[in-house]
């Protein structure tokens, strides 16, 4: 399968302080989604992206698609304690299936 | 809406026993599949279905089996679990027949096989 390799794996940041991660990939997607999930629960979709070079933003949330198609970029501004939890990145090409990353936990520290 | 129930939320089985863990959604999604997520590995599509009566296999379909009688519903079957299973499941759908469009997942089922 596709190798989604997510950075860093884990964060330790205090409340107010910007959080950036990102998600890279060997092959090219067409499609780049960014999930939050928190304990016990399913992952919940934050931002879709469908071409190179978008910017879109949720709330204190913006993601980006690369430009080379194989990465894709999260940002989370003046962090609060409730964004706690493992952010997923997800690519697809073509074809019925989303390939995952493994993940980057969040800690706030307040 | 209930959007994507799974039930049971935890399973405890014997190797060698079988079981089917359920997945309904109320939201006429075509779309639905199965992945498993184990600790660093990120999730596995295990298989996929694209409307009634159709799936196929995701990466990781060995051990599993699935069906897909109606829209709302896509149970996926452990004929004979095996520790190498044990982990924690989600069920996911989304709107059309192709996975263009974002899924929506369950809450999961957290499995042990001993």
């Amino acid at each position: 399968g596709q190798q989604l390799n997510q950075s860093p794996q884990s964060m330790f940041i205090q409340e107010g302080e910007d959080v950036s991660m990102n998600c890279t990939s060997s092959s090219i997607f067409n499609t780049w989604l960014w999930y939050k999930q928190e304990p016990g629960e399913g992952p919940v979709l934050l931002i879709a992206l469908y071409k190179a070079g978008e910017l879109t933003s949720n709330g204190r949330l913006t993601a980006q698609f690369g430009i080379t198609r194989k990465d894709s970029f999260l940002n989370i501004s003046a962090s609060i304690p409730s964004d706690v939890g493992i952010y997923f990145c997800a690519g697809r090409f073509n074809g019925n299936q989303f390939y995952f990353g493994t993940g980057t936990s969040l800690t706030v520290i307040p | 809406n209930a959007g994507v129930t799974q039930t049971p939320k935890f399973q405890v089985l014997k190797t060698g026993q079988s079981m089917t863990l359920q997945c309904a959604q109320d939201m006429n999604h075509e779309y639905m599949s199965w992945y498993r997520q184990d600790p660093g590995m990120g999730l596995r599509l295990i298989h996929y279905s694209v409307g009634a009566g159709i799936t196929d296999q995701g990466e990781v379909p060995n051990g599993y089996n699935v069906s897909r009688s109606t829209t709302e519903d896509f149970p996926l079957r452990l004929l004979s679990a095996a520790p190498s299973q044990t982990s924690v499941y989600f069920c996911a759908s989304s709107y059309g027949r192709e996975i263009s469009q974002p899924q929506h997942f369950g809450d999961g089922t957290r499995l042990s096989i001993l």
